[in-house]
């Protein structure tokens, strides 16, 4: 069974600040997806990373993917208001070959609020 | 490409009651998955639909539970006898199944069950 640990599961921060969040696990996944979610609404695909050692940005977001595909971080810099809401992270499995295979799997997600 | 839709949104149904909802995914993908999360925890797989085939089901799906995708298109997610604990946010995904990058699962904006 894999498993994805997130944290921190809570983040209460004021605009401006910087901010890490962390996947990690056991397993390897063959890619590795960032969410958001609003409540009452389905997860918002960020980025997906494949390649291990993979960094990805979007703006004032920066997303890693760990060099032995175990693990991902997603870094915010000045974080504002408008980025407020639920972050998951969501590693695919392997199947033959090293493709993708299924379902995935989610980190707990983590709640975050920025403070104006 | 308008995106995963699912309906209804919101379904409220007394205990012991059947349900079921619908999940139309993007038009060009061959594979359909369908979650299940809970408040305060990231999505659980269920299960998920190559084309017509239902390739794999979680142990979460009882035998009260029943997923199908006739015609590799639309899928329908049947809940049989409801309980309490069946209240979540069922999201419904889809994707190709090209490779690691284009495996991206984009999900719907969910259906919110409430039983009573």
């Amino acid at each position: 069974t894999q498993l994805l640990e997130q944290s921190p599961q809570f983040l209460s921060i004021q605009e401006g600040e910087n901010l890490t969040v962390y996947c990690n696990s056991s397993s390897v996944f063959s890619s590795l997806q960032w969410y958001r979610q609003e409540p009452g609404e389905g997860p918002v695909l960020l980025v997906t990373v494949v390649t291990g050692g993979e960094v990805k940005k979007l703006k004032r977001l920066t997303f890693q993917f760990g060099d032995a595909r175990k693990d991902s971080s997603l870094h915010i810099t000045a974080a504002q208001p408008g980025d407020t809401g639920l972050y998951l992270c969501a590693g695919a499995g392997r199947g033959a070959g090293g493709t993708s295979y299924g379902k995935l799997t989610f980190g707990q997600g983590t709640i975050l609020t920025v403070h104006p | 490409d308008t995106g995963v839709s699912q309906n209804p949104r919101h379904k409220i149904t007394k205990r012991g009651q059947n349900v079921t909802f619908r999940c139309d995914p993007i038009s060009e993908h061959n594979r359909l998955y369908w979650y299940r999360q809970t408040l305060g925890q990231g999505p659980e797989f269920l299960t998920y639909f190559q084309n017509e085939a239902q390739l794999e089901k979680s142990r979460l799906l009882s035998d009260r539970f029943s997923a199908e995708r006739p015609k590799g298109s639309f899928s329908t997610l049947e809940i049989q006898r409801t309980e309490q604990g069946d209240s979540a946010m069922y999201l419904c995904a889809s994707s190709s199944s090209g490779g690691p990058r284009t495996d991206t699962q984009y999900f719907g904006p969910g259906t919110r069950l409430t039983v009573l």
